[in-house]
């Protein structure tokens, strides 16, 4: 079993509607858990990261933690076009070294 | 604030040659990291340094890749010789230690293509 793993879509979804992507991890000790968006040809950047205590939200943004099932949610409200990009989920494993999943593919359609 | 910098952004060498890539982490980052993705797949960590030391090396290939960070700052990545399988893109990315939840900042990256 990977350590991270993410449904490599695409997720197709309609402009306003809601977009969710999961990532799940193996390591049940986890404490912190990132999204990373990567539009094509460009480097990852960070969206958000919740710790294992609780959900966020940050604008359109909210992201979701599961501990029993270990898996983490990033739900975008109101997707727009410019969301269309490959959200990747992070998960640090030991410390600082971070375990990436092969990402999802959003495609937002206008 | 300059975030993390690579260069070259694209490198096309032909197999057998060496190649090298640079970094420079953001200003006090003391966590390096040399990334590699390939398409369709996220980035895997080949090295990390906690300041000048390289704390975690495991998934280098060290037979054919060396890489150093002189005076905890600058890194630099070298594939000597590369082969087709290493065309990918490599990422630096940087962080500041301290907690688990420490974001890290990805550079733009280096295409390599090698033919």
């Amino acid at each position: 079993q990977k350590e991270v793993e993410q449904n490599s879509g695409p997720l197709s979804v309609p402009e306003g509607a809601i977009a969710s992507l999961n990532c799940t991890y193996s390591d049940r000790g986890s404490q912190s858990f990132f999204w990373y968006r990567q539009y094509s040809g460009k480097s990852p950047e960070l969206i958000m990261f919740i710790y294992s205590n609780g959900d966020k939200e940050d604008g359109r943004f909210t992201a979701q933690l599961n501990k029993a099932s270990q898996y983490v949610s990033l739900l975008i409200r109101d997707s727009q076009p410019s969301d269309s990009a490959t959200y990747l989920c992070a998960v640090p494993s030991g410390t600082y070294k971070y375990i990436f999943g092969t990402g999802t593919r959003l495609k937002v359609l206008a | 604030e300059a975030g993390v910098v690579q260069s070259p952004r694209y490198k096309i060498i032909e197999k057998k040659q060496p190649v090298a890539f640079w970094c420079n982490p953001i200003s006090g980052h003391n966590t390096l990291y040399w990334y590699l993705q390939n398409l369709g797949q996220g980035p895997e960590l080949l090295i990390r340094y906690e300041n000048e030391e390289a704390v975690d090396d495991s998934q280098l290939p060290k037979d054919r890749f060396s890489a150093e960070r002189l005076k905890g700052v600058d890194s630099t990545l070298k594939i000597q010789p590369a082969e087709l399988g290493d065309s990918a893109v490599y990422l630096c990315a940087s962080s500041f230690g301290g907690t688990p939840s420490t974001e890290a900042f990805f550079g733009q990256g280096t295409r390599l293509t090698v033919v």
